[in-house]
């Protein structure tokens, strides 16, 4: 069975700073892969997804993530911070057949704070 | 618009008291999916369908139940709720789970306290 490891649960990131979220699954496949956004009270909302091809990989609110399979990693990253990014960040590794993904497991989140 | 509704957004109930909570799509889509929140322990999938009649088990299944006779509709069903099933909730649909898969949209959440 796969496995999601984010190492951090808390990151304190400054305005205009720059923001890389780590994440590690275990998974003998080439994965599905998913960065999550989760604002206070909110539902969930898909920042960006990686099923194959280019391993960098652009997503909405100016995020990107790279898919390293040699490090088993699916790392998000920002160029510069927005105050609006303080959020929980998940991410998630989708576990199924050849062409698609049943289950769906998350890591435990990764907390940010954006401090002026 | 497009959304996922769950009903009841809150509840408060005893244990062992049977209860639903209904989770409905209106965009016509084959996959969706159950999952608790926890702190600390991110969001944990409970069960998930691939389609009408097709449902499989999640990583924490143990206590619940679902059904999906149709297709907008996949109710969570807990037959005899414990005070360890207090949770947050969510339910998510996506078009399908396949590689050209869209977007999964979760709903807004319903928070459970069992007493």
């Amino acid at each position: 069975a796969q496995s999601v490891t984010q190492p951090d649960i808390h990151i304190t990131v400054s305005e205009g700073a720059s923001l890389e979220l780590r994440c590690n699954y275990s998974y003998g496949a080439t994965p599905y892969l998913f960065w999550y956004v989760q604002s206070p009270g909110q539902g969930l909302q898909l920042l960006l997804k990686y099923f194959s091809g280019d391993t960098l990989v652009q997503g909405i609110k100016g995020f990107e993530a790279e898919f390293k399979r040699s490090q088993s990693s699916f790392n998000l990253r920002k160029p510069s911070v927005h105050w609006s990014d303080a959020a929980e960040y998940f991410c998630a590794v989708g576990e199924g057949k050849t062409d698609s993904w049943g289950k769906l497991q998350f890591g435990a989140g990764t907390q940010v704070v954006v401090t002026p | 618009e497009a959304q996922v509704t769950q009903n009841p957004r809150y509840l408060i109930t005893v244990t062992g008291k049977k209860l639903t909570v209904t989770c409905s799509q209106n965009m016509n889509h084959e996959y969706m999916s159950w999952y608790r929140q926890d702190p600390g322990l991110g969001l944990r999938q409970i069960y998930y369908s691939m389609n009408v009649e097709v449902t499989d088990k999640g990583d924490v299944p143990e206590g619940y139940k679902v059904s999906r006779k149709e297709k907008r509709n996949f109710p969570l069903i807990l037959e005899s709720p414990s005070p360890n099933q207090t949770s947050l909730y969510f339910c998510a649909s996506s078009l399908s789970s396949g590689r050209s898969a869209d977007t999964q949209y979760f709903g807004p959440g319903t928070r459970l306290t069992v007493l």
